[in-house]
C-alpha cells in the first residue's frame, strides 16, 4: 500500500460546528504533515509529527487541533472556523530524517468549505 | 527567510515539445529538492528529487537541474503529452535540526496544446 487516504474528501462545516479530518497511511511511515492549500497557491505547512508525537506547528490557531494515535493515523480537529479557513487540506507522510529519499506522499485532500 | 519561488506563473507548450520549468530558492542551506506535480483536484504528485551534492539527475521525461551557485532548480519535461498538463512546484527540505519541513515554491501552471 503506496497510498495516504484522507476523508472525507468534501465537508461543509458552519462556524459553531466541530468536525474532524482523518488521514491513514500504512507505508510504515514515522513522520506525518498537515498542509493546507488555497486556491492557486502552494501547499502551507501547518504541522508536523515524528514518531507520534508534535515536532513543528507553524502558528497554526488553535481552532485547529492535531491529533496522532498511532503511527498509521492522523487526525485535525476542527472547531469555531472562519469562512477564511476554507481551503484544501493535505495530509502526507515520509520517513523522518535526512537520509531517505522519495520526498513526501500526499493525499487528495479533504477540500473544507466554512460557511 | 526560507522561500521558494519561480519565474513563470505559467507555461504553455506544444504537444511534442519540451519543456522547462524554473525555479528559484533562497535558503542556501537546503540540501534536498523535489519537484511535484498537481492536477485539478489532487494531491501533490512526487517526480523526481535531487540532493545539493549532485547537480542533474534524470527519471523517465524528466530531467532535474540545480545550480548551487546561482541557487536555481529546473524540471525539463521531453516530448510533452496532454497528460503533463499540470501545476508543477518546486519544493526544498532546509536543514533544521530535528525535523523535516518541507516547503513548496509558488508553482507554475503547464499547459499542453494539442
Amino acid at each position: 500500500d503506496t497510498e495516504v487516504t484522507q476523508t472525507p474528501k468534501h465537508l461543509v462545516m458552519g462556524m459553531t460546528n466541530k468536525k474532524s479530518l482523518k488521514c491513514e497511511q500504512h507505508m510504515g511511515h514515522r513522520a506525518m504533515y498537515w498542509y493546507k492549500q488555497k486556491a492557486k497557491k502552494p501547499p502551507e505547512l501547518m504541522f508536523v509529527y515524528s514518531y507520534e508525537k508534535l515536532s513543528i506547528n507553524e502558528s497554526v490557531p488553535s481552532r485547529f487541533s492535531p491529533e496522532c494515535p498511532n503511527s498509521s493515523l492522523l487526525n485535525l480537529h476542527l472547531h469555531a472556523l472562519q469562512p477564511e479557513d476554507s481551503a484544501l487540506y493535505l495530509c502526507a507522510s515520509s520517513q523522518p530524517g535526512r537520509g531517505r529519499s522519495g520526498g513526501y506522499t500526499f493525499g487528495s485532500g479533504t477540500r473544507l468549505t466554512v460557511v | 527567510g526560507e522561500s521558494v519561488g519561480l519565474h513563470l506563473p505559467t507555461l504553455s507548450v506544444q504537444e511534442g515539445d519540451n519543456s522547462i520549468i524554473n525555479c528559484a530558492y533562497s535558503n542556501s542551506a537546503s540540501d534536498y529538492f523535489i519537484w511535484y506535480k498537481q492536477e485539478s483536484g489532487k494531491g501533490p504528485q512526487f517526480i523526481i528529487d535531487i540532493r545539493s551534492n549532485m547537480d542533474k539527475r534524470q527519471g523517465q521525461r524528466v530531467t532535474v537541474l540545480l545550480n548551487k551557485t546561482v541557487k536555481h532548480l529546473s524540471l525539463q519535461i521531453a516530448a510533452t503529452q496532454p497528460g503533463d498538463s499540470a501545476v508543477y512546484f518546486c519544493a526544498e527540505i532546509p536543514i533544521i535540526q530535528g525535523a523535516q519541513k518541507l516547503v513548496f515554491g509558488q508553482g507554475t501552471r503547464l499547459t499542453i496544446n494539442p
